[in-house]
């Protein structure tokens, strides 16, 4: 079975100063790890993932991540917290080269940006 | 190029009732997974649907039932409705049952 933690339920991040959203992921297999974002009633959309290669992810709005296998984390980060970034985050995992591409989330950390 | 689409954005039903979800997946895709998202936790997986059969399914009972039809499109039934059924219901769409999945914008179904 696969899971997903992210110990944080919410993150809080002055503009401008560098966030750090936490996720560590189990899985049997190698992973495949992504990153969500949630608007306020609003669906999921994708930010970023990592597949192979480069262990750190560049995604959409200035976000990034790090794929360390021996801490089997995939951190998101961001070099500058804009007040417009406030919103719901998930990490996600799914197993490699697996028949499927069925996703186990966490629970979500909540991060909230003051100007 | 049209993304996943949902519908109903939003549902009021009572305990006991059946409901019916809708899902058109994004322009070229072929399957579709549905998720339950309930209130402070993160998405569920539900089932996923190719080639109009049920391929994989997540820890849900019975009364979670699905369909899925020539043009890809699906559905997701719940009867017996229970409070705790209240949640956000995301559908998601990809090409085959292993690329990326894309998700729609949820119903938020409420059991009163």
């Amino acid at each position: 079975a696969q899971s997903v933690a992210q110990p944080e339920d919410q993150v809080n991040v002055a503009e401008g100063n560098p966030l750090t959203v936490k996720c560590t992921y189990s899985v049997s297999g190698n992973p495949y790890l992504f990153w969500y974002v949630q608007y306020p009633n609003r669906g999921l959309q994708f930010l970023l993932k990592y597949i192979t290669g480069d262990n750190l992810v560049k995604g959409s709005y200035g976000f990034e991540a790090e794929f360390n296998k021996s801490q089997t984390s995939f951190h998101l980060k961001k070099p500058s917290a804009l007040v417009s970034d406030s919103a719901l985050y998930f990490c996600a995992v799914r197993v490699a080269d697996s028949g499927y591409s069925t996703l186990t989330f966490g629970k979500g950390t909540m991060l909230l940006v003051s100007p | 190029d049209a993304g996943v689409t949902q519908s109903p954005t939003h549902l009021i039903k009572t305990r006991g009732q059946q409901v019916t979800l809708r899902c058109s997946p994004k322009s070229g895709h072929d399957t579709v997974s549905w998720y339950q998202q309930a209130l402070g936790q993160g998405p569920q997986f539900i089932f996923q649907y190719y080639e109009e059969e049920e391929r994989q399914r997540g820890n849900f009972p019975d009364r979670f039932s699905g369909h899925q039809f020539p043009n890809y499109s699906s559905e997701l039934n719940v009867n017996a409705l229970l409070l705790g059924d209240s949640a956000l219901y995301l559908c998601a769409s990809s090409l085959r049952t292993y690329n990326e999945q894309f998700f729609g914008p949820g119903t938020r179904l409420t059991v009163l």
